[in-house]
């Protein structure tokens, strides 16, 4: 079983509003992604948690506030969004935040549009 | 800096062959990923190489030079439902810590016509 679940899949959001996203893996990876996507373009990496840390946050505003409460876990808390922040948001883990070879799988995204 | 180019489209008729080329530049090199996104969906894995030569899992293959910095991935006996984009993605040493994470490409559009 290599899933990655998120929630929700889609999402339309005010620029006022506090939302979540939600992922969740059961396949013991300690290590847990969030990437950005936009229409056409390649994910983005935005953030990292190692072994329930967080080890890199590749300069994103902090609109954008993750939370990864366990293991299995991963959060995106969304607060005063903009427009241009509509996006696909990917989560994803891999196994071994440590090892080169480790396989990132990714869930089926949660679509965004900021209103 | 970092750098992986692929095509950004192409087209291939049913039941052919095709060969998708990514070339990369990276500061450091931990093994290369190919993923397969069909619109609207979430990127599947189909292959990662590390080691030079050919990896091959059913219709697809997957091949690295890293002398060159240069992989492709082969699909063959190609199926309507193959028409998706086709992600090159590296993994780079010190690229968002430990063993690095994925620079992906900016994916090749595959259409497939009977």
């Amino acid at each position: 079983d290599t899933e990655v679940t998120q929630t929700p899949k889609h999402l339309v959001m005010g620029m006022t509003n506090k939302k979540s996203l939600k992922c969740e893996q059961h396949m013991g990876h300690r290590a847990m992604y969030w990437y950005k996507q936009k229409a056409k373009k390649p994910p983005e990496l935005m953030f990292v948690y190692s072994y329930e840390k967080l080890s890199i946050n590749e300069s994103v505003p902090s609109r954008f506030s993750p939370e990864c409460p366990n293991s299995s876990l991963l959060n995106l808390h969304l607060h005063a969004l903009q427009p241009e922040d509509s996006a696909l948001y990917l989560c994803a883990s891999s196994q071994d935040p440590q090892a080169s070879g480790n396989t990132i799988y990714f869930g089926e995204g949660s679509w965004l549009t900021v209103v | 800096g970092q750098n992986i180019d692929q095509p950004t489209e192409m087209t291939a008729t049913e039941g052919a062959i095709v060969q998708i080329n990514c070339t990369y530049q990276t500061s450091g090199f931990n093994g290369l990923f190919w993923y397969q996104q069909h619109a609207g969906e979430a990127p599947t894995f189909l292959s990662y190489n590390v080691l030079d030569g050919l990896e091959e899992k059913g219709r697809f293959s997957s091949f690295l030079s890293r002398s060159k910095g240069y992989s492709y991935l082969l699909l063959k006996e190609l199926q309507m439902k193959d028409s998706a984009s086709y992600l090159c993605a590296v993994r780079a040493p010190n690229y968002g810590g430990s063993q690095g994470n994925l620079i992906f490409g900016k994916g090749t559009k595959l259409s497939v016509k009977p």
